[in-house]
């Protein structure tokens, strides 16, 4: 069974850099997979961040402006989120995934818990 | 930002058929995926590729996708139903994975 757990800080200064982390376990993320993060604002919708393929080739939604970057750990089965120039609107939720199936047309399952992060002083 | 249009909420009486709709231009050339979400929850996919059905999720849950609206469908519906759900597709002319806004469903 796979499953995801995310992890990192969960208080961001404004303008600092939001850091994750999502170890994977029951599967390999060396597998035919791609491996996203999402994120979900207090009281909103779903937002995509990005997802990483385990070449290290990374899609980015163009909304975070350049300020996002994915990296893959394929010795310790994890991958990591990097979103910069933080600010208040970046507090969310943030929910690490698997891409099911073989390619980006995939669905999201399974998901992390999610960790909350807040920006804030 | 760029998003499919979702009706923010949908309310029904137990036991009778919930409709929840996904629009976009041409949305039938996509894939589209639902998925579930309960408070304090991360979402849980119901419906992929359309109209598949995960194990695990009831044969009340169906999906179908046509012209410019992708529907899910809970027929019978449960007082366990009641959560939200969000439509999802790849849009391939940018590379990005997009969601709908999101459908409230409160069971009456």
């Amino acid at each position: 069974q796979v499953q995801l757990r995310e992890s990192g800080p969960g208080l961001v200064k404004p303008s600092g850099t939001l850091s994750l982390t999502c170890a994977v376990s029951g599967a390999s993320i060396s597998s035919h997979n791609w491996w996203a993060w999402v994120r979900q604002s207090p009281g909103k919708g779903l937002e995509w961040i990005g997802e990483i393929y385990p070449s290290g080739n990374a899609l980015y939604n163009p909304s975070l402006k350049g300020r996002v970057s994915i990296s893959v750990d394929k010795s310790n089965d994890h991958f990591s989120l990097k979103l910069y120039s933080v600010t208040a609107a970046d507090t969310a939720l943030y929910f690490c995934a698997r891409v099911a199936s073989s390619g980006t047309v995939g669905w999201l399952d399974p998901w992390g818990q999610g960790t909350l992060v807040t920006v804030s002083s | 930002s760029y998003a499919l249009t979702q009706p923010p909420s949908v309310s029904v009486a137990p036991g009778k058929t919930a409709t929840i709709t996904c629009g976009e231009d041409n949305i039938a050339t996509k894939t589209v995926h639902w998925y579930q979400q309960k408070p304090g929850q991360a979402p849980v996919v119901v419906i992929y590729y359309d109209t598949d059905r995960p194990s695990g999720i009831p044969e009340r849950f169906s999906g179908s996708n046509s012209g410019n609206t992708a529907t899910l469908t809970i027929s019978r519906v449960e007082a366990g139903d009641e959560a939200d759900y969000f439509c999802q597709v790849w849009d391939s002319s940018s590379d990005r994975r997009v969601f709908g806004g999101g459908t409230k469903l409160t069971v009456l």
